[in-house]
């Protein structure tokens, strides 16, 4: 079985440039996360799709990241324009039912960074 | 502020040894804890889950919650250099039907053959 995979695994933009991050989830996950981890920090959460519905957005930083899940399949994360502090690893993970017990399984990461 | 905090490290034992990884949580409704190991530029992998008190065992590792303390912690038997990595201590909660994760900074492990 496929884990969840990220496209690209490295990015390198200028400020004020756009960049869109792709996951994809485990096959049949409903529960599709992102994380990010900027550098000296802890892994935190971004948003939260069900299916095609976001659950879950509180962790985006503004209103520059657009996430997106059209089809409950893959998702799609965009940074438009990219400021330096965006650089970072974004992370993916998907879940089955997204409960107590589930387990999160995570992609690489997607390395952005923004000069 | 929800947090999560690790023993900043780095940690390093001898190959043989006991590996112990400790985590305190401060939002007390946090429900379930997790244990991932994370490889220098790949994925975080879980390696242990552990929801109620006491101790949870599986191989070479053991996972601990003490929910009074606040506490969670993980002990690595018999420490080999492949155990060489990042730990990151994550905990959630069902607030809001959402199961997001909280993770710690991560500990560095070396074992040291």
């Amino acid at each position: 079985e496929a884990g969840v995979t990220q496209f690209p695994s490295h990015s390198v933009i200028e400020k004020g440039q756009t960049v869109t991050l792709r996951c994809d989830p485990i096959s049949g996950h409903d529960n599709l996360y992102w994380y990010r981890r900027v550098m000296g920090k802890e892994i935190k959460f971004l948003l939260h799709f069900v299916k095609e519905s976001k659950q879950d957005e509180s962790g985006m930083p503004n209103n520059r990241f657009l996430a997106e899940r059209t089809g409950g399949t893959y998702s799609t994360l965009k940074v438009q324009p990219a400021e330096l502090e965006d650089s970072g690893v974004y992370f993916c993970a998907s879940s089955l039912t997204g409960g107590l017990t589930d387990t999160q399984y995570f992609g690489p990461g997607t390395r952005l960074t923004v000069l | 502020q929800k947090e999560v905090e690790q023993n900043s490290g780095p940690l390093s034992v001898p190959e043989g040894a006991i590996a112990s990884l400790n985590c305190t949580y401060s939002d007390r409704v946090s429900q379930s804890f997790f244990w991932y190991r994370q490889y220098s530029g790949k994925s975080p992998e879980l390696i242990m889950s552990i929801y109620s008190n006491g101790d949870k065992e599986d191989g070479r590792f053991t996972a601990q919650l003490n929910k009074a303390s606040q506490y969670v912690s993980l002990l690595i038997r018999d420490s080999q250099p492949s155990d060489s990595a990042t730990y990151l201590c994550a905990a959630s909660n069902s607030g809001g039907s959402n199961y997001k994760l909280t993770f710690g900074k991560g500990t560095l492990l070396t074992v040291n053959p």
